[in-house]
């Protein structure tokens, strides 16, 4: 089985600044893809950004970028220049290749950003 | 843009009572899945489907049953409603590809009394 840990349940960030979120998976596969999935006290869950292990660049998305240490199996998120709308619950996400599209998530990160 | 929606934001039923959520997409998506979510768990998968009349068990399937007769149309079942089942139900679709990212409805937050 597939396990996501996010070791951090609840962060909290001043508006303007830097802040990492953490995430770590468990996992024999050499093929796979990982996900930073943005859950907004609205509820609906939609796409941060998206990384293919076999893709050594780390993936970026304009504030969001992460940091990819495939052999330490590590994918942190960092949110550059925090906005109040940057509030949320973060969840980070793997899916092995071929499989359905099957995802194993993490427990989430709550952030919060102050102003 | 991808839509996925769900019947209902918030329920309210009464142990026992068969219960039905449904999830429609509208971007001809092959995989549809249905998840549970609670604090602290984060979101654990009960079925999915990768085709019609395809199901999947996921994690945690005991106490669920799923119907999938046309494509865009995924629909969870509770067939005898207990208290340990309120929750938020997520749903969420995405085309077969390897790697294709997921789209979530907006959930549908379940209490049962």
């Amino acid at each position: 089985a597939q396990t996501v840990t996010q070791s951090q349940p609840e962060m909290s960030v001043q508006e303007a600044e830097t802040v990492t979120l953490s995430c770590t998976y468990d996992t024999s596969e050499n093929n796979y893809y990982l996900f930073w999935y943005k859950q907004p006290p609205s509820r609906q869950m939609i796409l941060v950004i998206r990384q293919e292990a076999y893709k050594q660049q780390n993936a970026t998305e304009n504030r969001f970028s992460v940091n990819f240490q495939k052999a330490a199996k590590s994918f942190s998120l960092k949110i550059s220049d925090s906005q109040l709308g940057d509030t949320a619950m973060y969840f980070c996400a793997f899916m092995r290749k071929n499989t359905g599209n099957q995802f194993y998530f993490g427990t989430g990160t709550s952030l919060t950003v102050i102003p | 843009d991808v839509k996925v929606t769900q019947s209902s934001r918030y329920l309210v039923k009464r142990t026992g009572e068969k219960v039905f959520l449904e999830c429609v997409q509208d971007m001809d998506h092959e995989n549809m899945f249905w998840y549970r979510q609670d604090p602290g768990l984060g979101l654990r998968l009960i079925y999915f489907s990768y085709d019609v009349k395809m199901k999947e068990k996921g994690d945690i399937p005991e106490g669920y049953s799923v119907s999938r007769e046309k494509k865009e149309r995924f629909s969870l079942i509770l067939e005898s409603a207990s208290t340990n089942q309120t929750s938020m139900y997520l749903c969420a679709s995405s085309l077969s590809g390897a790697g294709d990212t997921q789209y979530f409805g907006p959930g549908t937050r379940l209490t049962v009394l």
